[in-house]
């Protein structure tokens, strides 16, 4: 299993761009999550998933939108990026929601917003 | 949800125990301890889980003492691959509602 995959690896956008963060799992997980980690920070989630169709809102989930048409991918959109969404973000599944079931976290993007 | 404190950083010498205390007071009946490593770059990675007393894995000891309110990562013999942040989240879930904290940075030096 590959486990969850995500790309690109690295991004610089101009302020105001779009672009969509794709995260894909093949551990046929139901439940899946972004998150955002600021240098020196912990991660705070933005959207999570759980299952093909539902989603919610997180701790952080202003300027970000989400879907889940399958049950692999999860992708995470930016409209009208702005600066403060310089970060690292991390996609991450889950068989199920909680302990004693344990989260799997992708390599991550990093996304500059000049 | 449990409040968690751990140290903010730690230092080790390669072939060392490095032992993390993570304080949990208000811990529920039904709440795991679970830890995770992140190397810098990189995604975090599941270590080890337990609920109550000792865990032991291929990577680190976990020890959960009867009153649940701390438990203390065990790292033994670190080497310098050893180095990476250290996350202590307690709960039973949701997972997007238990907190990643600043975790503990363990440097390892030769």
């Amino acid at each position: 299993n590959a486990g969850v995959t995500q790309t690109p690896k690295f991004r610089i956008l101009k302020i105001g761009q779009s672009m969509t963060l794709q995260c894909t799992q093949d551990m046929n997980h139901n439940y899946m999550y972004w998150y955002r980690q600021d240098p020196g920070m912990g991660l705070k989630l933005i959207y999570y998933s759980v299952g093909a169709g539902i989603t919610d809102k997180g701790e952080v989930p202003n300027g970000y939108n989400v879907s889940r048409s399958t049950t692999e991918d999860f992708p995470l959109r930016l409209e009208l990026a702005a600066p403060s969404q310089t970060s690292v973000y991390f996609c991450a599944s889950s068989l199920s929601g909680g302990a004693p079931d344990t989260q799997y976290f992708g390599p991550g993007t990093r996304l500059t917003v000049l | 949800l449990a409040k968690t404190t751990q140290p903010i950083s730690m230092d080790s010498y390669e072939g060392q125990e490095v032992n993390i205390t993570c304080s949990h007071n208000n811990i529920a009946t039904n709440d795991y301890i679970t830890w995770y490593q992140q190397f810098p770059s990189q995604g975090p990675r599941f270590i080890i889980q337990g609920y109550k007393t000792k865990v032991t894995n291929e990577v680190a000891s976990l020890f959960i003492p009867a009153d649940r309110k701390s438990s203390t990562l065990s790292l033994p013999r670190v080497s310098l691959s050893d180095t990476a942040v250290y996350y202590c989240l307690v709960g039973a879930g949701p997972w997007g509602k238990l907190q990643f904290g600043a975790g503990t940075q363990v440097v390892v030096t030769p």
